[in-house]
């Protein structure tokens, strides 16, 4: 079964640039979250998805940062524009609701602002 | 306002010997917590779980350990591995709501 998909593994922009992350969560998992781990910190919740709905955004910078999930499968998750601070690893996660905290993790998009 | 906390940012242990990784929180109101391990460049992956009616859980070379008086729980590793090696995570979760995760603590288990 393959797993939590997400790309670019990697990203380098220039501050005020847009970018944006992609995730295809594991086949059958309905809630999706977007968390941001910065430099020797624990992962923090940007948005939790339940299918299309946005059950928790009380985290994402909506000045910046937006996202969608589409037809209750992939997401994608923008920053518009970049700024220095939010270099950072991207993490997309998946799971089947949200019962036990056990959540399957992607690889991660790692992004540099200079 | 840091609800789970990993004091030990690192930690060393000889192959074979006991790995113990700690975490503390603060709110009485978490109802499960985790493990979570993460080798660089990967996505941190669940390792081992414990509901807060319980105060042990096990599983093969993992047993996690609750407190709740203390508000403390710890990993214990044994024996060592040097695949062991990796950053854990400690996280807890509440209502169906949140799950926070801890500053993790770096493992490194040589031979």
């Amino acid at each position: 079964e393959a797993g939590v998909v997400q790309s670019p593994r990697y990203k380098i922009i220039e501050k005020k640039q847009p970018v944006a992350f992609w995730c295809n969560p594991i086949s059958g998992h309905n809630t999706l979250y977007w968390y941001r781990q910065n430099l020797g910190q624990g992962p923090e919740l940007l948005i939790r998805y339940e299918n299309e709905e946005a059950v928790d955004d009380s985290q994402l910078p909506k000045d910046r940062f937006s996202a969608e999930r589409l037809k209750g499968v992939d997401s994608t998750l923008k920053i518009q524009p970049a700024e220095l601070g939010d270099s950072a690893v991207y993490l997309c996660a998946s799971s089947w609701g949200f019962n036990t905290g056990e959540l399957f993790f992607g690889e991660g998009s790692r992004l540099t602002v200079l | 306002d840091q609800q789970v906390k990993q004091n030990s940012p690192s930690l060393s242990v000889q192959e074979g010997r006991i790995s113990i990784l700690n975490c503390d929180y603060t709110n009485s109101m978490f109802d499960y917590f985790l493990w979570y391990k993460k080798y660089p460049a990967e996505g941190p992956t669940f390792l081992i779980s414990i509901s807060s009616i319980k105060d042990k859980n096990e599983d093969g070379r993992f047993t996690v350990f609750l407190n709740k008086s203390a508000k403390h729980l710890s990993l214990h590793i044994v024996p060592s591995q040097p695949g062991d090696s990796a950053v854990y995570f400690c996280a807890a979760f509440y209502n169906t709501d949140k799950l926070i995760f801890g500053t993790g603590t770096r493992l490194q288990v040589f031979p």
